[in-house]
């Protein structure tokens, strides 16, 4: 079976761009989170959806948005890139247990 | 929110030794993952282990709820295991809190 999976691995943008990143969860995972990790730190929680609502927000600007799909796929935005935004953006997917499991991540270096 | 501490926060070993690190937490969890991340950033699962004692291969774990601290045991060291080892914990709510990671390198 797939694991979690996302794309862009790589990327890279510009300041006041925009950017988005997309994420596919374990089959049958309903539950999608994302988090940030900026280099030398511990990720940093940003959204986590389940069944396409919201569910939890980080401590992040509204610059970043998240939405998830009907096929429990999802996607984070985030709008006016600063130098600050460039990280490894993670993705997970949360299993019956409750348990996370994480996809490769994709990490955006902003110019 | 839950203050999550790792130690050592760097770990020099030789090829075959052994070592133990420590997570302690500040509050009740009903979730602690530890995690290795490998050179390439991605988080692999090595326990999901809210409390009790679970072994994988050369790897073991035990998390004392009571005491809010867990422990992972790292036997016959290999340079494969080096990497960045993360405790990371959900106290009730949906997110989960990481520590700030063990950083390990095994010297062949």
């Amino acid at each position: 079976d797939a694991g979690v999976t996302q794309s862009p691995t790589h990327l890279i943008k510009t300041r006041g761009q925009h950017v988005t990143l997309r994420c596919s969860p374990i089959s049958g995972h309903k539950s999608v989170s994302w988090y940030q990790q900026v280099l030398g730190q511990g990720p940093q929680f940003i959204f986590q959806y389940y069944e396409k609502e919201e569910r939890g927000r980080g401590n992040f600007p509204d610059r970043f948005s998240a939405r998830q799909f009907p096929n429990y796929s999802s996607e984070l935005n985030v709008n006016a890139l600063l130098l600050g935004d460039s990280a490894l953006y993670l993705c997970a997917s949360t299993g019956p247990a409750g348990e996370l499991f994480f996809g490769e991540g994709s990490r955006l270096t902003v110019l | 929110g839950i203050q999550v501490e790792q130690s050592p926060p760097d770990l020099i070993l030789q090829e075959g030794a052994n070592s133990t690190l420590r997570c302690n937490f500040s509050d009740s969890v009903n979730n602690l993952q530890w995690f290795h991340q490998n050179p390439w950033g991605q988080l692999i699962n090595l326990f999901y282990i809210p409390s009790g004692t679970k072994q994988n291969g050369r790897l073991s774990a035990t998390t004392v709820a009571t005491e809010r601290y867990s422990l992972l045991y790292i036997s016959s060291s290999q340079t494969t295991d080096s990497g960045v080892y993360f405790c990371a914990v959900r106290a009730g709510d949906y997110k989960l809190s990481f520590g700030a990671g063990t950083t390990v390198t095994v010297r062949a």
